[in-house]
Parts: C-alpha cells; structure tokens; sequence
C-alpha cells in the first residue's frame, strides 16, 4: 500500500512542447505530493508539492494536476527548455513523522 | 544557507571489505534521512533520525548496515561486509522538523558506491 507508480519512464520532448508526467498512488493516507527534480550528480531538489485539497497547483511552467477519486497525480511542463532535461520523481507523504515514498522516476529528455 | 554535504562523493570497494559515509545536514535542522538510489530507481529510505533518535529504520537491512547520528548533528552510515547489490547512490537529506507532511527535504549530492 506504500507503493508510488510512475510513468512513463523516459521521454523525448521537443523545446516548446508539453512534457506530462503520471504517476499512481494507493493509500489514501498520503496528504502531501512532491515532485522532486533530480540532475546527474546532483541529489534530488523539491520542484513543486500539492496536498489533495485542490485539485491544481501552478508555479510558471509547471502545473501539478491532482485526481483524489482516481489516486492519480500528474507534472505537466509547459513550454519544455532544454534546461529542463533531467530526471523527475513524484512522491508521497504522510503526516506525523514524515516519511516520503517515491515513485521509480522519469528521465526527460528535451532536444532543441 | 550552506546545504547538505556528504563525503566521500565516490567510493569503490570490493565484496566483502566495509565502508563508511559521512553526513552533515543542514544547520539546525533536526531531522536527518539516509536514502538508498540504485540506477534507474527512486530513493529508497534506510533510516530517519529525529535529533539523536531513530523514527525510523524498517528497511534498513541491520545485518550489514549500521548509523548514528551523534549529538543530533552529523551523521555515518556503514556497510559491514558490503555485497555487489549494495552498489548504488546513498544520499542523505535533512529538513526542519521533520514532523507533518508539507515539510522541504533537502538532499545532498549523494555518495556513489561501487562494489566489485
């Protein structure tokens, strides 16, 4: 029940497309998501969070929409930059003693 | 603020020898995590420390793994025999608290260990 699914597991974008991101949760414990952005040889860094309360959340070009009912939650980056080319991981957490589960990551790839 | 840091960055051993990593979190924060990454999958936490004191440390496997944080600031973790699976990114992260969801984890640059 603690698992996190994410797909897909890489992706190729071209600079200016929309790269979407999916991932799938099962206890409905979890009250807080990250997506965490993560460059080669560096640890992961906090990207965006939502809790399930609203069902989007935007910081300039990333956009997390949340599905409550289906326990889905997706990254959505618009206007892909090159820059953006790195690894992303969606999580999950609990209240209490915060412990994060994290789902299997999403290499992107966004080519000029 | 300075960040997490860890040391060694990379570190080759072979099978059965031990090895150690250090970490020094964030100044003031009061919690401090150990993840284990293997290539192509996400973190996976060995153990939480709150202060001084475990929280949690369910899949830390304690026949050959071992951590302490001592006076609730830096902390170690060891490997004692290593295997070739124990081959991966062993990052540590801090944050403030450590209490209720919603709470920033910051992470290190991580420690790549190779068993051969």
């Amino acid at each position: 029940q603690q698992q996190v699914k994410q797909s897909p597991q890489s992706l190729i974008v071209q600079k200016g497309g929309i790269s979407i991101i999916n991932c799938a949760y099962e206890n409905t414990a979890f009250d807080y998501f990250p997506w965490y952005q993560q460059f080669p040889g560096k640890g992961p860094a906090l990207l965006i969070a939502i809790r399930p309360d609203v069902s989007e959340k935007k910081e300039g070009r990333f956009t997390i929409s949340f599905n409550k009912s289906a326990k889905q939650f997706s990254l959505h980056i618009m206007d892909s930059q090159p820059g953006d080319s790195a690894t992303y991981f969606c999580a999950a957490s609990k209240g209490g003693y915060q412990k994060v589960t994290f789902g299997t990551g999403t290499k992107l790839q966004v080519i000029p | 603020e300075a960040g997490v840091a860890q040391s060694p960055r990379y570190k080759i051993i072979e099978k059965r020898q031990s090895v150690a990593f250090w970490c020094n979190p964030i100044s003031g924060h009061a919690t401090l995590y150990w993840y284990q990454q293997i290539l192509g999958q996400g973190p996976k936490l060995l153990i939480q420390f709150q202060n001084n004191g475990v929280v949690d440390d369910s899949q830390l496997p304690k026949d050959r793994f071992s951590a302490e944080r001592l006076k609730g600031v830096d902390s170690t973790l060891k490997i004692q025999p290593a295997k070739l699976e124990d081959s991966a990114v062993y990052l540590c992260a801090s944050s403030s608290t450590g209490l209720g969801a919603g709470e920033t984890q910051y992470f290190g640059p991580g420690t790549r260990l190779l068993v051969l």
